[in-house]
């Protein structure tokens, strides 16, 4: 059974750089996965796309400061020069016969 | 300008029924799968149900099963929830969003609230 994993808040310091997992459950490790950023009171905004292979591919619009990549089951997204506007929840999610979202990972930008 | 816009939300009583409705604009809506996600208050992001380009098959999280009803109307450029036979617990922000290998892009979101 597919689950995707994803610790529940994590904190960096303004101007520092964040590291978020998102962990494939035993037996997934091939699957790829889009990232989601979900500021407050604002709906969801598509980031990324990673891949097993550790490629990503952006959305439109998302500054170079976001990037993702992989390593086995985890894949990670990452972002450098922390912005205030950073401060949202992160979701991963897998598409197609198991679509789902990963439980979210609250960012507080410190 | 490519954006999804819902409407339809509201306030209904335990066992009453909504329609949601988004309108697609900026890209060619027939193209692609659409999905209804939903945020309940303190809670993730869940996905709620899609449906395939000419609409010939359908998907729905195990809860909505049998209550909720997902369509589409590609001349209308128009995706639509039917929800029946609410609950509390269906209370959540609903989104449309368009399925391309991850939803890549999202509505503003209507706000459904199940409460006598």
């Amino acid at each position: 059974q597919l689950v995707l994993t994803q610790s529940p808040s994590a904190s960096a310091s303004l101007g520092a750089s964040v590291k978020l997992t998102c962990t494939l459950s035993s037996g997934h490790s091939y699957y790829a996965i889009a990232w989601h950023q979900q500021q407050p009171e604002k709906a969801p905004r598509f980031l990324m796309r990673v891949y097993s292979d550790g490629s990503h591919n952006k959305g439109d619009g998302i500054p170079d400061r976001f990037s993702g990549f992989s390593s086995g089951a985890e894949r990670y997204l990452s972002i450098s020069s922390l912005q205030s506007e950073d401060e949202a929840d992160y979701y991963c999610q897998v598409w197609g016969g198991d679509m789902m979202f990963g439980g979210g990972t609250r960012l507080t930008v410190l | 300008e490519v954006q999804l816009v819902e409407s339809g939300g509201g306030l209904v009583q335990p066992g009453g029924s909504l329609r949601l409705s988004c309108a697609a604009s900026g890209f060619t809506f027939s193209s692609h799968w659409m999905s209804w996600v939903r945020r309940a208050p303190g809670k993730g992001l869940e996905w709620v149900a899609n449906i395939k380009q000419d609409g010939s098959d359908k998907y729905y999280v195990d809860s909505v099963k049998g209550r909720f009803t997902i369509s589409r109307d590609n001349p209308k450029n128009s995706l639509y929830l039917q929800m029946n036979s609410l609950r509390a617990e269906d209370t959540a922000v609903y989104y449309c969003a368009r399925d391309n290998d991850g939803f890549d892009i999202w509505g503003q979101g209507t706000m459904v609230t199940v409460s006598s």
